[in-house]
């Protein structure tokens, strides 16, 4: 089976400061990596995916993410972050197991304050 | 190109009545996944379909069912409501069979049992 874990339920942050958001998996197969962000009373919203290839995914709004296979991590960085920015990230898996099934984390709320 | 729409957005039940939640997909999309957000579970895998077949369920009880029709909307169905099945339920749609392509989800239907 395959779970994901985000550590940190809240990360509080100023305007313009950098920012990480952690994620870590675990799976007995290969897996495809996503970050999704969610505004209040929205679905979701693909940030940037891994698939395979470079281990630096570059998404929309600035942000980036590196995939470390041997630490099974795939964080999430932005480095100057904006008010707009807050909102609920979620780091999710795709099993490769031919099915379309995200498996998520349990969210990371961003607040971004001046 | 229209996005994944969901209807309707607000829902309120009383227990133990059942319920029946819509979702067109993106056009040309086949796959049509549901998950629930609840605050304390997070966003659980209900099921997913395409081409009118269920691939894959999740962990829940036979109360949450699903169906896909030949133009590829979907709707699920929940029978005999708990106050527990109040949360968020979201519709994602993808555009082939393979799991490595960016799932789009709908703004959700929020239902509220009483």
């Amino acid at each position: 089976a395959q779970s994901v874990t985000q550590l940190d339920s809240q990360v509080p942050v100023f305007e313009e400061a950098p920012v990480e958001l952690r994620c870590n998996y675990s799976s007995s197969v290969s897996v495809y990596l996503f970050w999704y962000v969610q505004y209040p009373n929205q679905g979701l919203q693909l940030l940037l995916k891994y698939l395979s290839g470079s281990t630096l995914v570059k998404g929309i709004n600035g942000f980036e993410a590196e995939f470390n296979k041997s630490q099974t991590s795939f964080h999430l960085r932005k480095p100057s972050v904006h008010i707009s920015d807050t909102a609920e990230y979620f780091c999710a898996v795709n099993p490769n197991t031919g099915f379309q099934k995200l498996v998520f984390g349990t969210g990371t709320r961003l607040l971004v304050s001046p | 190109k229209a996005g994944v729409t969901q209807t309707p957005r607000y829902l309120i039940k009383t227990r133990g009545q059942q319920v029946t939640l819509s979702c067109s997909p993106i056009s040309g999309h086949r796959s049509v996944s549901w998950y629930q957000q609840t605050p304390g579970q997070g966003l659980q895998f209900l099921f997913e379909y395409f081409s009118e077949t269920q691939r894959n369920k999740g962990n829940f009880p036979g109360r949450f069912s699903g169906r896909q029709f030949s133009n590829s909307r979907s709707e699920m169905n929940v029978s005999t409501l708990e106050l527990g099945d109040s949360a968020l339920y979201l519709c994602a749609s993808t555009g082939n069979r393979g799991v490595n392509t960016e799932a789009f989800f709908g703004q959700g239907t929020r239902l509220t049992v009483v």
